[in-house]
């Protein structure tokens, strides 16, 4: 089982202010992606990266995804309240005949107002 | 969103007693995953399925069975819960390798 670790696990910063979250590992994926999750639903994805070094931007977040193909970071520039949810990045394998991911404990973020 | 209906949405049963929980698609994706999410441990693979009666253990697949008859729907059970697999669980399904995968709402189920 490939291994993520997200850092912080828990941030809450008020409105207006940046924030990074980190996704690290020792496994190389094939794509990363990063899903929002809102207390009593699903997560959704926000964004899949898959070639290393890319930069993918999404209004005021940015996802940047490691040379190495090991670890992504978001950014979020001028965080607003409703930015609030647990992020999660999620790594994929293709391993022998099915897809698996491998998610992150996850980054519970906080904006206050 | 995605056509991915979870039920029961909630459940409290005894432990012991077998627990089944369903999972129904209307998008015809190929793959369909249970996880469970737990504080600290972010969401973890049980079983998934990559086609009709193809199915594979996840990481965490003790004490947990699933089957897939149809395209739409897949089942897991709890042959005996245990107050361990007091969890939210969660269906996803995904098209093909390397695409994302859409998540249901989510069923909490406790075990007492």
């Amino acid at each position: 089982t490939q291994l993520l670790e997200q850092s912080p696990q828990f941030l809450s910063i008020q409105e207006g202010e940046n924030l990074t979250v980190y996704c690290n590992s020792s496994s190389v994926f094939s794509s990363l992606q990063w899903y929002r999750q809102e207390p009593g639903e699903g997560p959704v994805l926000l964004v899949t990266v898959v070639t290393g070094g890319e930069v993918k931007k999404l209004k005021r977040l940015t996802f940047q995804f490691g040379d190495a193909r090991k670890d992504s970071s978001l950014h979020i520039t001028a965080a607003q309240p409703g930015d609030t949810g647990l992020y999660l990045c999620a790594g994929a394998v293709a391993s022998g005949s099915a897809r698996q991911l491998t998610f992150g404990s996850g980054t519970q973020l906080t904006v206050l107002p | 969103d995605a056509g991915i209906t979870q039920s029961p949405r909630h459940k409290v049963t005894e432990t012991g007693t077998p627990v089944t929980l369903r999972c129904h698609q209307t998008e015809n994706h190929r793959y369909m995953y249970w996880y469970r999410q737990d504080p600290g441990h972010g969401l973890r693979l049980i079983h998934y399925s990559y086609g009709v009666k193809d199915t594979d253990k996840g990481e965490v697949s003790d004490g947990y069975s699933v089957s897939r008859s149809k395209t739409e729907d897949f089942l897991l059970t709890l042959e005996s819960a245990t107050s361990s697999q007091t969890s939210v669980y969660f269906c996803a399904i995904s098209l093909t390798l390397n695409t994302e995968a859409f998540f249901g709402q989510g069923t909490r189920l406790t075990v007492v």
